[in-house]
């Protein structure tokens, strides 16, 4: 799976957006990119995943430069509860049945602040 | 329900002693995992298990035997560790798919201390 560059700390005003980069520069085209957070003291969470489009659900929107070599992880309003270490995951989606496997970096530890 | 339970939450033992983690999941999930993390690193893998059949060992001492006695439990049996096997134990269960959905769901972990 491609290595992935994430900041390792950031901060963000609560109710401001929080935008997380990551860098994937030898991703390959079936490889997918996975973001998750871990609040302190709690397993990680999944947050957002795609391929080459732009995603958005109810926690997050995950932007993916067109050359698939970054992208962007967006918590449009940041709270305080959002406090975490963000993980940015580039993986191949299994072409047959099997368990997955992820391969957690270093991640980015996320503070906002009031 | 999208919870994987684990049990103990706080576990201590000595370098002697046997004891097992527990994790469970109700959510009809044919994948489940094992991770280790120490204090301030991200996640390792450990063991994967799928359909109930050991699919992923990452080379992990035999102090470690995990167990997958059916499609909701998974146990981690533990004897004669080190010190430096104190960590947070992670547990999560997925989806056995070949599509795109595929995401982990993490219990809260167990926190050994070895001492």
């Amino acid at each position: 799976d491609a290595k992935t560059t994430q900041p390792p700390s950031m901060d963000c005003a609560e109710g401001r957006a929080a935008n997380l980069p990551c860098n994937h520069s030898t991703i390959s085209g079936n490889e997918y990119v996975y973001w998750y957070r871990q609040i302190h003291s709690q397993g990680p969470q999944y947050i957002i995943h795609g391929l080459k489009n732009n995603e958005t659900n109810e926690m997050a929107s995950l932007i993916i430069t067109e050359d698939r070599k970054s992208s962007t992880l967006i918590l449009p309003h940041a709270t305080l509860r959002d406090t975490a270490v963000y993980y940015c995951i580039v993986r191949v989606a299994p072409i047959i049945q099997g368990a997955q496997k992820l391969v957690f970096g270093q991640g980015t530890r996320l503070t906002i602040n009031p | 329900d999208t919870e994987v339970t684990q049990t103990p939450k706080h576990l201590v033992m000595g370098m002697t002693n046997k004891k097992s983690l527990k994790c469970e999941q109700h959510m009809g999930h044919r994948a489940m995992y094992w991770y280790k993390q120490k204090a301030k690193k991200p996640p390792e893998l450990m063991f994967v298990y799928s359909y109930e059949k050991l699919s992923i060992n990452e080379s992990v001492p035999s102090r470690f035997s995990p167990e997958c006695p059916n499609s909701s439990l998974l146990n981690l049996h533990l004897h004669a560790l080190q010190p430096e096997d104190s960590a947070l134990y992670l547990c999560a269960s997925s989806q056995v798919l070949g599509l795109l959905k595929d995401t982990q769901y993490f219990g809260p972990g167990t926190r050994l201390t070895v001492l």
